[in-house]
């Protein structure tokens, strides 16, 4: 079985500061994680993944991810916020056979001028 | 390319009474993914077809929801008799091959179910 953990369920930034969402995963196998953002009224829209190879994963809107094995985390960046990022963003799980994904409770992004 | 279209966005019912959603997945994807997501959580699969077959159904509440996607493309989700509970955004989404789990998921924008 696998879980996701989303430290905080709401961060705020100031424009232009560092984003940093934080996602923790359990897997008994090794793990491949996703991070999804949806925005109002929207579906979720994928913005980076990780399934083998570079640990460091770039995605669009200059969001990236870094897995990191001894941490089972997964947390994402953005150097820079842009008001445009104020959304909702989810981390998910799946492992091995498994394809039916495991989502986390979703962070709220609010960024403020 | 269109999206996932999802009809409708909306739903006002009371409970007890039945209530469908509609889903026509990217044109040429196999799998087709129906999710329920509750207020303040993230998204629950429901059940997965892959093309008019069923892949897994484990977590859907069968005793009242059940869900057909007949002819490999669209599919229909429906509840019978709605309870309170079942307020939730209902996502569609689908993918292009198996379903595999490294596989990319393209969502709709869901139904958005309140059941008074």
């Amino acid at each position: 079985a696998q879980s996701v953990t989303q430290l905080g369920s709401h961060v705020s930034v100031s424009e232009g500061a560092l984003v940093l969402l934080r996602c923790n995963y359990s897997s008994s196998v090794p793990p491949y994680l996703f991070w999804y953002v949806q925005y109002p009224n929207q579906g979720l829209q994928l913005l980076l993944k990780y399934t083998t190879g570079a640990t460091l994963v770039k995605g669009i809107n200059g969001f990236e991810a870094e897995f990191k094995k001894s941490e089972t985390s997964f947390h994402l960046t953005k150097p820079s916020a842009h008001m445009s990022d104020a959304a909702e963003y989810f981390c998910a799980v799946t492992a091995g056979g498994s394809y039916i994904p495991t989502f986390g409770r979703g962070t709220s992004l609010i960024v403020h001028p | 390319e269109a999206g996932v279209a999802q009809s409708p966005r909306y739903k006002i019912i009371e409970k007890r009474q039945s209530v469908a959603f509609w889903c026509n997945p990217i044109s040429g994807h196999a799998t087709l993914y129906w999710y329920q997501q509750i207020l303040g959580q993230g998204p629950k699969l429901l059940i997965q077809f892959q093309n008019n077959g069923v892949v897994d159904d484990s977590q859907l509440p069968k005793d009242r929801f059940s869900a057909e996607r007949l002819k490999g493309v669209d599919s229909t989700l429906k509840i019978q008799p709605a309870k309170l509970e079942d307020s939730a955004v209902y996502l569609c989404a689908s993918t292009l091959g198996a379903g595999l789990s490294t596989d990319t998921q393209y969502f709709g924008p869901g139904t958005r179910l309140t059941v008074l």
